[in-house]
Parts: structure tokens; sequence; C-alpha cells
């Protein structure tokens, strides 16, 4: 199957700094791109959904300005987590679809993000 | 809005057992995917099996098969001579317009 790259796969930061992270499709394009997030020993909460040239879209109650997406080019989107809280600290997904169907979705494996 | 239950918050099987993990969902869709996905400790998200919903056949991937209940809303899935790889979250999950919503999983743990 296609791979997504996902870096860094853990960050310890302190409380007010940001950080990014990057989901890279390696051997596709990818017009959209989902982010994720998993608190400990819970289910998956989709976050935005990224697409490559315009303004990602937010599900609600995810804060658009402390969750900056971007998707500058069709492999790679990055999330910015602005001011980060130890609120924040959680395990976050992306994945990537290939073409226009779900069958070709596929995830990254993650980045472990711990705030002080 | 979908939404996706997984009632069993933990299974444990005996390798070369079989085992069904259960799932069901909600919608007022008639057209829709689902999926099963396994995260093993890991924690890479790995597809298992997926169902179109307007196929009545059930889906099947070598030992894994599932028991999709469209009036039921249900969608079971099935490990046939589990394997100690097997060890892993499962998630039950819903296509909704290619976003996914996943259920709150199931810790399955196959014994030696």
């Amino acid at each position: 199957g296609a791979v997504v790259s996902q870096h860094p796969s853990r960050v310890i930061c302190k409380s007010g700094t940001s950080v990014k992270i990057e989901c890279r499709s390696l051997d596709f394009q990818a017009t959209t791109m989902f982010w994720y997030r998993q608190f400990p020993k819970q289910s998956l909460m989709l976050m935005a959904t990224s697409n490559e040239g315009s303004k990602a879209t937010y599900e609600q109650g995810v804060e658009k300005d402390k969750f900056l997406i971007n998707h500058a080019s069709l492999t790679l989107s990055t999330l910015t987590v602005t001011s980060a809280h130890p609120e924040d600290s959680s395990f976050y997904i992306c994945s990537a679809l290939q073409g226009a169907t779900n069958e070709k979705l596929f995830f990254g494996s993650g980045t472990q993000l711990s705030v002080l | 809005a979908q939404t996706v239950t997984q009632s069993q918050p933990e299974m444990s099987v005996q390798e070369a057992e079989t085992v069904t993990l259960s799932c069901t969902y909600d919608t007022s869709e008639s057209n829709y995917y689902l999926f099963w996905y396994k995260q093993p400790p890991s924690r890479q998200m790995i597809l298992v099996i997926r169902q179109e919903a307007y196929k009545q056949q059930n889906a099947t991937e070598n030992r894994f098969s599932v028991n999709f209940q469209k009036a039921a809303k249900s969608f079971s899935l099935k490990i046939s001579d589990s394997q100690l790889g097997d060890t892993a979250m499962y998630f039950c999950a819903f296509d909704r317009a290619q976003k996914l919503v996943f259920g709150q999983g199931t810790r399955l743990t196959i014994n030696p």
C-alpha cells in the first residue's frame, strides 16, 4: 500500500511554545488529508480536513486558531499546535486520501505530543 | 449525526480460537461504507476490512470476515484461527463523506 510519513513521532515541549507536525504522502499525491487526535485509551476524533490549496475545514469544537493546518502541496500537510498547553498533550494522527474513494485512505504513524 | 458503538471494551481469547467483535451504528443514509481498523501497540492504523453498504455479500479478507446486517445496523468482525499478532485495539468506523467516525474500540488480547 501507499506510504504516509508523519514527523516527528514524538515531541516534548514547554507550555506556551508552538509545535509543527508534518504529514507527507511519499509515493502518491493527496488532495485531501485528515487530522485526528487520540487521547489515551480513547478513540480517534477527527479534528479537521485539509485540502490542497484551500483553507482547512474544522470539526465542531476544534479551535482553528490553535490548530493551524496548512496543505501547501499535494504531498504535504502540516498541523501546528500554537501556544501549546498540557491539555493539548495527545496522540495526533494524519491520513491521506489517494484519489476520491475511501479504499485508498492511508494513515501516518502518529505523533505523540507531550506538553510540560 | 452518525454514531458508532462498540460495546465490548476488552476481549481475550486463546490462540487459534475464533472471536467476534461487535459494532453497531446509526445513520439515516442508505449508501455508505463501514470499516474495521486494527491499531497494534505501534499505534499504526491498519485497515482490516471494508464493506460497502449496498453490497449484500459480507466482505472477507483471509481470516477476517464481517457479518453485515444493514437493517439492524450491525457490523461485526469475526477473526478465525486467531494469532498472537492479532493482539491490538480494533476500531469500527463509518465513512462520513470520506471522514471516518470511529467507535470506542475493543482491546483484543490473544493468549498463547
